[in-house]
C-alpha cells in the first residue's frame, strides 16, 4: 500500500510569493490533515478536510488556505510568503481518525 | 483536549527496554492517549494508543494506570533506530486535530 505522498520535496521561495504543496493520501483514506513544523513553535495544526469540506482549522492567518478534492488529494497554498513561513509542512491521513494519522514525509519550504 | 506533560530528554542503552512516561492528568473519559513519534527530518509515525486496557502491538506497548492520568510507552529492546522525538497526544476517539506537545527526545546509545 503506498503511502502519503507529499510533492516537492523541497522549495525555495522569495517573499511575496505563493506556493501550493500536494499531498496524495493514502487510497481509502478521506482525512487529510496539515501540519507546520519549525524549530520555534514546533509541530501545530493547520487544517483538516474530510470529503472536500474543511473539518478543522487551526490559528493560522487566512494567507494559508486549502482545499480537498473528490479523489482525496488535497493541496494547501500559503500567499504572500513571509520568511517565517520557512518550514516543514507536513500532511497526513486517515481512514476517519480513529486508527492514527499516516504522515507523509513533508515539504520543506525555505522563503528568502 | 487534555494536555500532556513528558520529560524533554531521555537516554536507554541499545538492547534495553526503554520506558517513556506521560502525564495526562486532566484527561476526560472519552479520551485516548496516543503515542507517534518523529526520527530527525521524517514524518510522525504512529506507534500506538489506547483508551484505559494495555495494549500491544509489534513496535510498543502502551500501560496506562487506573485512574488513566499518565501512561507509559515502552520499547522492549530499543535499538540505535528508535532514537527519536515522541510524542504523547490525547484526543477523543472521534475529534480532533493533533496537538503536539515538546515530546521526549530519545536518544538510544550503544
Amino acid at each position: 500500500k503506498a503511502g502519503v505522498t507529499q510533492t516537492p520535496r523541497y522549495l525555495i521561495k522569495t517573499r511575496g510569493q505563493q506556493v501550493t504543496l500536494s499531498c496524495s493520501p493514502i487510497s481509502g483514506h478521506r482525512s487529510v490533515s496539515w501540519y507546520q513544523q519549525t524549530p520555534g513553535q514546533g509541530l501545530q495544526f493547520l487544517f483538516e478536510y474530510f470529503s472536500e469540506t474543511q473539518r478543522n482549522k487551526g490559528n493560522f492567518p487566512g494567507r494559508f488556505s486549502g482545499r480537498q478534492f473528490s479523489n482525496s488529494r488535497s493541496e494547501m497554498n500559503v500567499s504572500t510568503l513571509e520568511l517565517g513561513d520557512s518550514a516543514l509542512y507536513l500532511c497526513a491521513s486517515s481512514e476517519d481518525r480513529v486508527y492514527g494519522y499516516t504522515f507523509g514525509s513533508g515539504t520543506r519550504l525555505t522563503v528568502v | 483536549d487534555a494536555k500532556t506533560t513528558q520529560p524533554t530528554s531521555m537516554d536507554c542503552a541499545e538492547g534495553r527496554a526503554a520506558n517513556l512516561p506521560c502525564n495526562h492528568s486532566t484527561i476526560s473519559g472519552n479520551e485516548y492517549v496516543y503515542w507517534y513519534r518523529q526520527i530527525h527530518s521524517q514524518g510522525p509515525q504512529y506507534i500506538i494508543h489506547g483508551l484505559k486496557n494495555n495494549e500491544t502491538n509489534e513496535m510498543a506497548s502502551l500501560i496506562i494506570t487506573e485512574d488513566r492520568k499518565s501512561s507509559t510507552l515502552i520499547l522492549p529492546h530499543a535499538t540505535l533506530r528508535d532514537t527519536a522525538v515522541y510524542y504523547c497526544i490525547v484526543i477523543p476517539n472521534a475529534g480532533n486535530m493533533l496537538t503536539f506537545g515538546g515530546g521526549t527526545r530519545l536518544m538510544v546509545k550503544p
